[in-house]
């Protein structure tokens, strides 16, 4: 059973610089998660899709940010023209998608913008 | 606003002493509950979860929770404190028809031979 994967475990980029991330999800999951965790706080709710469309996004998820999952399988988070503030630790999640279900975390990408 | 309060950022325990960590939710509406522990450098791993059935909920590693509807709580415990306990905790939230979930802000729990 492999669980949910996130690619790469930690980057670094300079100011400005575009990012982005892989989640590959547990593969029978329908839905899939982004959080977003800062040092001392709890993961924050980013967006989320059921299979290929993206239902919802927290007012976090600025125009800078986007969110693909284009078959349904996969998904990535680009952020463009990375600031200081947007330094934390992105987790994927997914989940079966049927009703109060678990969802799994991956082992999340540490971002830090210099 | 919906949300979840964690008390206590840092909670020390002895080793063999009760584990106690307490969550509290703001809502109207009864919430699915869960608990969920993080080692360091590894993802979030569910412990337990609560979704209306019976309020007593046991979990993985000796843990269990019960959910009080009157004092809108759903307390972590453990009667007795192992080395390997050592982790972060995160009390979350999610009401039904809302995927999302919402955490506290955690506890770092310190277990002291």
């Amino acid at each position: 059973d492999t669980g949910v994967s996130q690619n790469p475990r930690h980057k670094i980029t300079k100011r400005g610089q575009n990012v982005t991330f892989r989640c590959d999800p547990i593969s029978e999951h329908n839905r899939l998660y982004w959080y977003r965790q800062t040092l001392g706080q709890g993961p924050e709710f980013l967006t989320y899709f059921q299979n290929e469309a993206q239902l919802e996004k927290s007012r976090l998820l600025s125009d800078r940010f986007s969110a693909e999952r284009p078959k349904g399988s996969f998904s990535t988070l680009e952020i463009q023209r990375t600031e200081q503030g947007d330094s934390a630790m992105y987790l994927c999640a997914s989940s079966l998608g049927q009703g109060p279900d678990t969802q799994y975390f991956g082992p999340g990408t540490r971002l830090t913008v210099l | 606003a919906q949300s979840v309060t964690q008390l206590g950022s840092h909670v020390s325990v002895s080793e063999g002493a009760l584990v106690l960590l307490r969550c509290n939710y703001s809502s109207s509406v009864p919430p699915y509950l869960f608990w969920y522990v993080q080692y360091p450098n590894q993802g979030l791993q569910l412990l337990l979860k609560y979704t209306s059935a019976a309020t007593l909920v046991k979990g993985i590693n000796g843990f269990e929770a019960e959910f009080k509807k009157s004092e809108t709580s759903f307390h972590l415990t453990k009667p007795s404190a192992h080395m390997s306990d050592a982790a972060e905790y995160f009390c979350a939230v999610s009401w039904a028809g809302n995927n999302r979930l919402a955490f506290g802000k955690g506890n770092q729990v310190v277990v002291i031979p």
